[in-house]
């Protein structure tokens, strides 16, 4: 059972280009989510899809956009990066349709982008 | 904006002793708290969650939550090494959904 899983695991790029971080669960969640983890800022939250169709901001959602694929899909597209965006990316599932941080959420590997 | 405040340590624990890890939260109207564990470059790992005042044992761990005292803490009996980890708390229900705690760093000593 993979879980949760994302790609990339790394990627380094230049100011200016952009790119797609994919995200994919295979455990029936409703709920998805893309993080960010910065030292020092704990994990906060970019954006969100509560189910399939819908896609809400969070904590800091400038700079990024994002795409609920299908059910088992979710991605975090940055159009323009800035090396404000230098971070490790977490995607997250979970079984609730509320967005409202209920249920336990379970995360990928993460990502980690460096922008030059 | 919810706020889940940690003691970010490190916090340094003999090995086979107790370890304590506490948290509190701003928003009364969290519901439901979790504690994740996550080593250096790894992921957070979901390892307790509780939702109704008391205590909830899962083997080695315990986890407490006071609501009157929006206070959730994280008991690890018998440390290991191995728990050696940033340990996050996170509290969800409330109108900003789930919000985490920048962690609290735990190093257990042989």
């Amino acid at each position: 059972n993979a879980g949760v899983t994302q790609t990339p695991k790394f990627q380094v790029l230049k100011t200016g280009q952009s790119m797609t971080l994919q995200c994919a669960q295979d455990m029936n969640h409703n709920s998805m989510y893309w993080y960010r983890q910065d030292p020092g800022m704990g994990l906060r939250l970019i954006y969100y899809s509560a189910s399939e169709g819908t896609t809400d901001k969070g904590e800091v959602p400038n700079g990024y956009n994002v795409s609920r694929l299908n059910k088992r899909e979710f991605s975090l597209r940055l159009e323009s990066a800035a090396p404000s965006q230098t971070s490790v990316y977490f995607c997250a599932s979970s079984e609730e349709g509320s967005g409202m941080g209920n249920q336990p959420q379970h995360f990928g590997d993460g990502t980690r982008l460096s922008i030059l | 904006q919810k706020e889940v405040e940690q003691n970010s340590g490190p916090l340094s624990v003999p090995e086979g002793a107790i370890a304590s890890l506490n948290c509190t939260y701003s928003d009364r109207g969290s519901q439901s708290f979790f504690w994740y564990r996550q080593y250096s470059g790894k992921s957070p790992e979901l390892i307790m969650f509780i939702y109704s005042n008391g205590d909830k044992e899962d083997g080695r761990f315990t986890a407490q939550l006071n609501k009157a005292s929006q206070y959730v803490s994280l008991l690890i009996r018998d440390s290991q090494p191995s728990d050696s980890a940033t340990y996050l708390c996170a509290a969800g229900g409330g109108a900003d959904g789930l919000t985490f705690g920048k962690g609290t760093h735990l190093i257990i000593q042989p």
